[in-house]
C-alpha cells in the first residue's frame, strides 16, 4: 500500500524535552513537507525538502529542525526552543519538477505538558 | 507568505451554492485546493495553473484569475459530503514551496 506513514499518532512529552516526529513515504516522491496545524491558522509550512541532503526553511521554522538522509524519510525534531509545540503536525510528499498533487500522512498530535 | 482565504466559515443547506476565495500578494504559478474532514488528512481536489483555466471535480469547480492573483472554489448544489475545511495552496514559479491558507470551514446541513 503506497502512502505516507506518520508515527506515532499521539505523542506526549514534558516541557524542555526534544522530540522527533517520524515521516516515511513509499511513493518514491522527491519533495517532502512538514506542516503545523492549529485551530484557525490553517496549515503553516515548517520545512520542506526537494532532494536528499537538502532542505529549506518554511514560514515557521524557528524551534524545529529536520534531516533528509534518505529519500523516503523526513523526520522533524521539535526542540525545546519551540515556545508552543503542542499542535497537530502533518507530513506531505509529492513529485517535484512541476505543480503536482501533495499526499498527506494522517498526522501526529503532539502534546507538551 | 500564506495565501489569504475568505470567508473563514460558511453554513449551507443541502442544495445551496457557495464560493471560497483565495488570494495572493505575489504572482502565482499554480493554486491547489484540498478538503480536510475532521481528524483526517487533507485530500487533493484540483490544481489550477496560471492561464485562467477552470477545473471541475464532481460539482466542485474552481477558476484562477491571473490578473487578480486569485482563485475561487465553487461548491454547486452542495451535498452533506461537502462538509469539511477547504484549503488553498499556492506555488510560485521556480520554487517548490507549497504554502496553504488558514482554511474555510464548510458545514452543509440537511
Amino acid at each position: 500500500d503506497g502512502g505516507i506513514t506518520q508515527s506515532p499518532k499521539y505523542l506526549f512529552r514534558k516541557e524542555g524535552q526534544n522530540v522527533t516526529l517520524s515521516c516515511e513515504q513509499n511513493l518514491n516522491h522527491d519533495a517532502m513537507y512538514w506542516y503545523r496545524q492549529d485551530p484557525g491558522q490553517g496549515l503553516r509550512l515548517i520545512y520542506y525538502s526537494q532532494i536528499v541532503n537538502d532542505f529549506q526553511k518554511g514560514d515557521i521554522a524557528e524551534g524545529y529542525s529536520v534531516s533528509r538522509e534518505k529519500k523516503e524519510s523526513f523526520p522533524l525534531t521539535v526542540t525545546s526552543a519551540q515556545k508552543n509545540p503542542t499542535a497537530f503536525y502533518l507530513c506531505a510528499a509529492r513529485i517535484s519538477g512541476g505543480p503536482t498533487e501533495a499526499f498527506f500522512g494522517q498526522g501526529t498530535r503532539l502534546t507538551v505538558v | 507568505q500564506q495565501p489569504v482565504q475568505s470567508p473563514q466559515a460558511v453554513i449551507l443547506r443541502e442544495g445551496e451554492d457557495a464560493v471560497i476565495n483565495c488570494s495572493s500578494s505575489k504572482a502565482l504559478y499554480s493554486v491547489h485546493w484540498y478538503r480536510q474532514k475532521h481528524g483526517e488528512a487533507p485530500v487533493f481536489l484540483m490544481i489550477l495553473l496560471k492561464g485562467g483555466e477552470q477545473k471541475g471535480h464532481d460539482k466542485i469547480s474552481a477558476s484562477f484569475n491571473e490578473k487578480k492573483q486569485q482563485s475561487s472554489l465553487y461548491l454547486t448544489a452542495s451535498q452533506l459530503s461537502y462538509s469539511g475545511t477547504y484549503f488553498c495552496g499556492t506555488e510560485f514559479a521556480n520554487d517548490y514551496k507549497l504554502s496553504f491558507g488558514a482554511g474555510t470551514t464548510v458545514t452543509v446541513r440537511a
